[in-house]
């Protein structure tokens, strides 16, 4: 099983709602990721998890919050966003350490933030 | 500045074609490089990897070559076809502070036309 899947693929939401979206692996990476991607740009990182701690957070605003209840899961916490967060949010998994291990990319969720 | 740079933008080709995509990259320290499909909407699925030892890798009719010394990488695609049509995104690893950083390129997007 070499698939990531993240819920729900589609998501819109007022600045006020508080909403999650959910990445799951099960090839036993102990890597975890974020991505935030605007149209016809390239992936942004976000957070990085490795043995589910936080090891990267590249400047994310506080509406943002992750969190990696086990080495399997990975949620992304919204709370008060901005349209301007409006984006395809993807989530991938790897082996630790960023070395020539594949990295695997989930299908996204595609949020709109009204 | 860690960089990474692809051209062209965008390509236009018709099916049966071959095709190359360049990659230049500033990134320092290089630990490794990777090509990317992407289709629109979905995330990217890894087409090859490579450290700085490699000079080309093969996945299919994709073949990647990497130079380290000049800092250039190409993704030549081989009798293309329709399904070819999606973004190609050049991803450089570097190792800093302890942790591995992934800098995206732009990306090229690819148009194969029957």
């Amino acid at each position: 099983d070499t698939e990531v899947t993240q819920t729900p693929k589609h998501l819109v939401m007022g600045m006020t709602n508080k909403k999650s979206l959910k990445c799951e692996q099960h090839m036993g990476h102990r890597a975890m990721y974020w991505y935030k991607q605007k149209a016809k740009k390239p992936p942004e990182l976000m957070f990085v998890y490795s043995y589910e701690k936080l090891s990267i957070n590249e400047s994310v605003p506080s509406r943002f919050s992750p969190e990696c209840p086990n080495s399997s899961l990975l949620n992304l916490h919204l709370h008060a966003l901005q349209p301007e967060d409006s984006a395809l949010y993807l989530c991938a998994s790897s082996q630790p350490g960023g070395g020539p291990e594949t990295q695997y990319f989930g299908p996204g969720t595609r949020l709109l933030v009204l | 500045k860690n960089q990474v740079e692809q051209s062209p933008q965008s390509l236009i080709i018709l099916e049966g074609k071959n095709c190359t995509l360049q990659c230049n990259y500033t990134v320092s320290p290089f630990s490794n490089l990777r090509w990317y499909k992407q289709d629109t909407g979905r995330g990217p699925v890894s087409l090859t990897i490579m450290t700085f030892s490699e000079n080309t890798k093969s996945n299919g009719r994709y073949t990647a070559t990497l130079d380290a010394d000049t800092k250039q990488s190409s993704l030549h695609i081989t009798a293309s076809q329709l399904s070819d049509s999606a973004s190609y995104i050049c991803v450089v690893s570097r190792y800093t502070s302890g942790t591995y950083k992934y800098i995206f390129g732009t990306g090229t997007r690819l148009k194969v036309l029957a």
